[in-house]
């Protein structure tokens, strides 16, 4: 079974410190990994993404590691901006035309 | 930059009706996608759309369900007879020959009564 799964489905963090979210998957074959971020009312935005044979990828504040031995992969935000508070999912392809899997979501907060 | 829209942002129904979802993708895409998000679970593949054909479709996407690119620039849901359980957001997406990425449309939010 192909899962994607983000068991935390809150965090509260200070403007200004590191966010930590995290992923853990169940199938050693995905190709690579994806970070959305999404407003309500809006589509998922990309964030960042990481090919399965890397085990960092960094872009500005954002960072996404990948553990593979453990199957668990986490974006990092740093440092966390107000309007960093969204919801933000994981997601990796399944099948030939790469659909995505989706975890459940972790609503960030990023309190001022 | 270029971005996938869609039409209508919200859209109410009565059930047992016809809607039709329409989504432009990002031009020079060859990939295009939709998922579905009931309030309050997870985002769900729907159905994927290559070369004018259905590549791959997830057991939600049953008979009510269709998809069509009926020109060059718009990529279209049907549903035929809509439910109750129907009502949900739906995000088209779209994808590059040569990159991984989906980028997502800004949804439709349906609301069958």
């Amino acid at each position: 079974d192909q899962q994607v799964k983000q068991n935390s489905p809150s965090l509260s963090v200070q403007e200004g410190r590191i966010s930590i979210l995290n992923c853990d998957y169940t199938n050693s074959m995905f190709d690579y990994f994806l970070w959305y971020k999404k407003y309500p009312a809006e589509g998922p935005t990309f964030l960042i993404s990481i090919s399965s044979i890397k085990d960092k990828n960094e872009d500005g504040r954002f960072t996404v590691f990948l553990n593979k031995s453990a199957k668990h992969l986490s974006l990092h935000i740093v440092p966390s901006q107000p309007g960093d508070s969204a919801v933000y999912f994981c997601a990796a392809p399944r099948g030939s035309q790469g659909n995505l899997i989706f975890g459940k979501g972790t609503k960030l907060s990023v309190k001022p | 930059e270029p971005e996938v829209t869609q039409t209508p942002s919200h859209q109410v129904t009565q059930m047992g009706q016809e809607v039709i979802l329409r989504c432009v993708p990002i031009s020079n895409h060859l990939y295009f996608y939709w998922y579905r998000q009931i309030l309050g679970q997870k985002v769900e593949f729907l159905v994927s759309f290559y070369n004018n054909e259905i590549s791959e479709k997830s057991e939600i996407f049953d008979d009510q369900f269709s998809v069509e690119r009926p020109d060059g620039s718009n990529f279209t849901l049907k549903i035929r007879s809509t439910k109750l359980e129907d009502s949900a957001m739906y995000f088209c997406a779209s994808r590059a020959w040569t990159e991984e990425t989906q980028y997502f449309g800004p949804g439709t939010r349906l609301l069958v009564l």
